[in-house]
């Protein structure tokens, strides 16, 4: 059983600039969310896909945005850069309701200069 | 919406001690409650979880958490703290994400256990 992989582990970009960020999902999931964790702060939810539609919205403004594919696999895209984007972007999947375990990928280190 | 505060983002302990982190939260609704670990430069790894059985709650690595209603609390304990215990601590709550049952979590600002020898 494979566990949540995320692509690339670090990223530098430049303000104004967008990126893409990528996540497979443990086999067997099919719900992918992304959170993003600042410095010093717990993580945060940006939005969950659900066989590949937006399940839910935290408060992120739209050019945050995802894709979720018929593996379940999804991509996280942001465009327009700002400096305060720079974070660790963690992708979590799971296959079960509100109560179960949802597993984490190692991050994505992004950060915007 | 649900909330969760974490009181005290820094907590030291000598090894062998009582670790003791504290999690209250707020919801409207009969809680699902997590303790997520965090060691540097890696993910989230769950610890344990509150489902509405058992009130004490035992999970990995030794540590286990008591959900009491009337304080709205979820603490989590070790008896005996260990070198290797040293991680950011993070203390969730689990909502419906959407139009599933699906859960997204709503995180507290998380307890760095530093445990010196």
């Amino acid at each position: 059983e494979t566990g949540v992989t995320q692509s690339p582990t670090h990223l530098i970009k430049t303000r104004g600039q967008q990126v893409t960020l990528r996540c497979s999902s443990q086999s067997g999931h099919n719900t992918v969310s992304w959170y993003q964790q600042a410095l010093g702060q717990g993580p945060q939810f940006i939005f969950q896909y659900y066989r590949e539609e937006e399940n839910g919205r935290g408060n992120f403004p739209p050019r945050f945005s995802g894709l979720q594919f018929p593996n379940y696999s999804s991509e996280l895209n942001v465009n327009a850069l700002e400096l305060d984007d720079s974070a660790l972007y963690l992708c979590a999947s799971s296959s079960g309701g509100v109560d179960t375990e949802a597993f984490f990928g190692q991050g994505t280190r992004l950060t915007v200069v | 919406a649900q909330s969760v505060t974490q009181l005290g983002s820094h907590v030291s302990v000598s090894e062998g001690a009582l670790v003791l982190l504290r999690c209250n939260y707020s919801s409207s609704v009969p809680p699902y409650l997590f303790w997520y670990v965090q060691y540097p430069n890696q993910g989230l790894q769950l610890l344990l979880k509150y489902t509405s059985a058992a009130t004490l709650v035992k999970g990995i690595n030794g540590f286990e958490a008591e959900f009491k209603k009337s304080e709205t609390s979820f603490h989590l304990t070790k008896p005996s703290a260990h070198m290797s215990d040293a991680a950011e601590y993070f203390c969730a709550v689990s909502e419906q994400a959407g139009g599933t049952s699906y859960g997204k979590l709503t995180f507290g600002q998380g307890t760095i256990l530093t445990v010196h020898p």
